[in-house]
């Protein structure tokens, strides 16, 4: 099972928005509604985000938000702080019934 | 609160086996499955497979095959991850988590080094 194509760096100015994207097949991605989004600071456990392509758990910032188009997937962070800076990762249920988590993107903030 | 209370760090040398326990605490532990994932030194995450807290029922990563096995006891709410003949590469921070990966555990370095 390859990994999920995220981009390697994203950046933003504060208050700005970005968008990281996570492509993948029909076999992962395009073929199941269980896309989630982890953030991961520097030498902690990542957080889940978003799970289901746009589902916020309760507690993380609404300026999250997720989507899906076919086999790609997206992250918007709107509103850009500091604290955002973070390396962040996809993940999606398989057709193998596993999971498969994205190439990871660091996110800074300008 | 849900919670998930992983071992302490191992250094093993190559060709050894560890067992990693991963305590959970705050939800029913059979309702949920735990899932395994590790980070190698900076590189990304990688799912190594799951098991049922309900019925023991597993699913490995192909990669991990023959050299993985997940246990759980239910008497304790603890899984357990045991990874076999281990080799440099398997140098990480493994990591549990609840299920769909909602809740993780702080995570577990294990060194594999002559």
């Amino acid at each position: 099972q390859s990994a999920l194509t995220q981009p390697a760096s994203v950046s933003g100015s504060p208050g700005q928005s970005i968008t990281i994207s996570c492509t993948g097949t029909s076999s992962d991605v395009g073929g199941y509604n269980y896309v989630s989004w982890y953030q991961q600071h520097p030498g902690k456990a990542p957080k889940l985000m978003i799970y289901e392509v746009s589902n916020r758990p309760s507690g993380v910032s609404n300026r999250f938000s997720g989507s899906k188009s076919g086999n790609t997937a997206s992250l918007t962070i709107s509103g850009l702080q500091a604290e955002d800076e973070a390396d962040y990762y996809c993940s999606s249920y398989t057709s193998s019934s596993n999971y498969v988590f994205g190439t990871g993107t660091k996110v800074t903030v300008l | 609160q849900v919670q998930l209370v992983q071992s302490g760090a191992e250094v093993k040398k190559p060709g050894a086996s560890v067992k990693v326990s991963c305590k959970a605490s705050g939800y029913t532990f059979t309702s949920y499955g735990i899932s395994w994932v590790r980070q190698a030194p900076g590189q990304g995450l990688e799912w190594m497979g799951w098991i049922s807290a309900y019925n023991g029922n597993t699913n490995y990563a192909q990669k991990l095959q023959g050299r993985v096995t997940m246990t759980t006891d239910t008497s304790t709410s603890t899984a357990y991850m045991e990874l076999r003949s281990l080799r440099s590469d398997d140098t990480a921070v493994y990591y549990c988590a609840r299920a769909q990966l909602d809740y993780w555990g702080q995570g577990t370095l294990v060194t594999v080094s002559s």
